[in-house]
């Protein structure tokens, strides 16, 4: 079965630093893998997403995040965070097996302080 | 705003009762997915329905049941309910059966607190 693992559960940091997410996720065919983000109170909203092509993709609010097979993860970077991006950060992986299923990994909480 | 709906927003029931949550997609969608999302258990699918069709299952339990109409609207029915079905139920929909380039899109969710 596959699953997806997200390296931190919370995260803080300062106004104008740079933001690393770690997912990875352990299924050996091919997969699309989402990040999504979910502000306090508020529903999943999709950041961005891989299916094929450039490994780099960039998404919505300045966030891009690079898939490498190798390494099976799918990372998600933003060079310079703001307050308003304090919100969970969730990694998610559908496969060939059953495309319609998203598989979530656990989230990680950033708090970004002014 | 997503464009997928659900009602209600919040529903506070009593253990051994039942409820119905509803969801309704995006225009054009034709796939409508549950998930659960609770502290213990994170974010769970549970199941998709497409085109009125039940499509996909995941770890949904037998007290749980989801119907999707012919006007694509969906309804999850949670019945004889515990404690620990205290929950964030979010209703996603896509527009394909759950194609390779499908995308789901998450709507606001319905908090349910059992008693």
């Amino acid at each position: 079965a596959q699953s997806v693992s997200q390296h931190n559960h919370h995260v803080i940091l300062s106004e104008a630093a740079s933001l690393e997410l770690g997912c990875n996720y352990s299924y050996g065919g091919t997969v699309n893998l989402f990040w999504y983000v979910q502000y306090p109170g508020q529903h999943l909203q999709l950041l961005l997403k891989y299916f094929s092509g450039d490994p780099l993709v960039k998404g919505i609010k300045g966030f891009e995040a690079e898939f490498i097979k190798s390494k099976f993860s799918f990372n998600l970077r933003k060079p310079s965070v703001q307050w308003s991006d304090t919100a969970e950060y969730f990694c998610a992986v559908n496969a060939g097996d059953s495309w319609g299923k998203l598989q979530f990994g656990a989230g990680t909480q950033v708090v970004v302080t002014p | 705003d997503s464009g997928v709906t659900q009602t209600p927003k919040h529903l506070i029931t009593a253990t051994g009762q039942r409820v119905t949550l509803r969801c309704s997609p995006r225009s054009g969608d034709l796939s409508v997915y549950w998930y659960q999302q609770s502290l213990d258990q994170g974010l769970q699918f549970l199941i998709q329905y497409y085109n009125g069709e039940e499509r996909a299952k995941g770890n949904i339990l037998e007290r749980f049941s989801a119907q999707q109409f012919p006007d694509l609207h969906s309804e999850l029915n949670l019945s004889s309910l515990e404690l620990g079905d205290s929950a964030l139920y979010f209703c996603a929909s896509s527009p394909t059966a759950g194609d390779f380039t499908d995308t789901q899109y998450f709507g606001p969710g319905t908090r349910l607190t059992v008693l």
